[in-house]
């Protein structure tokens, strides 16, 4: 299996911040990428997929980047609905396998 | 707009048979993928397979013998089986519309606790 590592684990950050979640992948995944969001109790929301492509309705504060092994998701300015779980995905190769998860706190 | 919506119990007894269903409706199930995937506090997000219209499959390997999953385009609705469960089979379950490889409309989830 793909194994996907997020980095950090835990993020705390203000209104206005900007934020970098990193996704590794331990073999190449081309940019056959998405990102969530989770926020407690509900349903994970796509953001991104095929790496940068963002999904229709999400703000445009959210963005994607990398390619290969390397990923990063980037909040260019934090907003309160902002704090979330964001976890990544890979859909290269089976089974599809996700990041354990970046946790977006108040600080 | 599509909405998926899973049912089944919540309660299932070690050995036995999870069973759960998820109808489709705002759209046709033509042309997309159908997946379940699983969350628990043990091991985060679990895809455990998919299913097209046409009845083609994918499970994941470490669940593949346990599960079936199938699909009534009649009624608009997929199912899971996972069968010989344990403990470690509890979890929130989701359906999940596939466009491609990830996953861009989800149910809300049902949990499904395995305990005698």
């Amino acid at each position: 299996d793909i194994q996907m590592t997020q980095s950090p684990s835990t993020l705390s950050a203000s209104v206005g911040d900007r934020v970098t979640i990193t996704c590794r992948a331990s073999q190449s995944i081309s940019a056959w990428l998405a990102w969530y969001q989770q926020k407690p109790g509900k349903v994970p929301k796509l953001l991104i997929y095929k790496a940068s492509s963002l999904e229709s309705g999400v703000p445009s504060r959210f963005s994607g980047s990398g390619s290969g092994t390397q990923f990063t998701l980037t909040i260019s300015s934090l907003q309160p609905d902002d704090f979330a779980t964001y976890y990544c995905q890979q859909y290269d190769d089976y089974p599809w396998t996700f990041g354990q998860g970046t946790k977006v706190e108040i600080k | 707009q599509v909405q998926l919506q899973e049912s089944g119990p919540g309660l299932v007894k070690p050995s036995e048979t999870l069973s759960l269903t998820c109808t489709v409706s705002g759209v046709s199930m033509s042309s997309y993928y159908w997946n379940y995937i699983r969350q628990s506090a043990g091991k985060g997000l679990e895809w455990i397979g998919r299913i097209y219209t046409s009845g083609t499959t994918n499970y994941n390997p470490s669940l593949k013998s346990r599960v079936t999953m199938s699909v009534d385009t009649s009624k608009n609705q997929f199912s899971l089986r996972l069968s010989s469960v344990t403990a470690a089979d509890t979890a929130v379950y989701f359906c999940a519309r596939g466009a491609g490889g990830y996953f861009d409309s989800w149910g809300q989830g049902t949990l499904v606790t395995v305990s005698s």
